[in-house]
């Protein structure tokens, strides 16, 4: 079983539909959670850096984490067809700066 | 300001080749990192730099493969006798401290096709 589990899709959602997309973990010492998008051929761009428990917001998105469940989510409100990208949970436990990814799901915004 | 360059962005290899990728991070930055991406999968860590210093390699595969930051700044990451496995983007991030939680931003990766 993998340390972070998402599921790939993918998804398809009307432009302006809202968007939640989610990633549970195994390992509880993880502190520091994070949301990247990845257009295709693409390096990944940090959407959404949270740490410990609770929410963030920030425009449209919004990243929520439960450490007790040990579920993370991302919520994206209005969608655009430009929001159609890969979008990776990551975590760290802080002890080293390795980033632990799950697989990624995609996400297409159709007009 | 510019971001984290690689270099090749693609690379075809024969497979028992040997190749060099390369990274330039952000200027200044001191960490850098080495991440593989699979198709279809998230990345997986590789190894990380703090300056020069090689603090963390658990996640190289085998011992074909060895990187390099001699002077803190730009990163190689070679691979040796190139397997098809290897075929996968690289990719190569780095932060602008030694904060273990500090910020990680990420170069467009390098595509390695092993024939």
């Amino acid at each position: 079983q993998k340390e972070v589990e998402q599921d790939p899709g993918p998804l398809s959602v009307p432009e302006g539909a809202i968007v939640s997309l989610n990633c549970t973990y195994s390992n509880s010492a993880f502190q520091y959670f994070m949301w990247y998008r990845q257009y295709s051929r693409k390096g990944p761009e940090l959407l959404m850096y949270t740490y410990s428990s609770g929410n963030k917001e920030d425009g449209r998105f919004t990243a929520q984490v439960d450490k007790s469940s040990k579920y993370i989510s991302l919520f994206i409100r209005d969608s655009q067809p430009s929001d159609s990208a890969t979008y990776l949970c990551a975590m760290s436990s802080g002890n080293t700066g390795k980033l632990i990814f799950g697989q990624g799901t995609t996400l297409q915004v159709k007009p | 300001g510019a971001g984290v360059s690689q270099s090749p962005r693609y690379k075809v290899a024969k497979r028992g080749q040997d190749v060099a990728l390369r990274c330039d991070p952000i200027s200044g930055h001191v960490s850098l990192f080495w991440y593989q991406q699979a198709l279809g999968q998230g990345p997986e860590f590789l190894t990380y730099f703090q300056n020069e210093a090689q603090l963390d390699k658990s996640g190289l595969p085998s011992d074909r493969f060895f990187a390099e930051r001699p002077e803190g700044s730009v990163s190689t990451l070679k691979i040796q006798r190139t397997q098809q496995e290897d075929s996968a983007v690289y990719l190569c991030a780095s932060s602008s401290t030694s904060g273990n939680a500090d910020t990680q931003y990420f170069g467009p990766g390098t595509r390695l096709t092993v024939l």
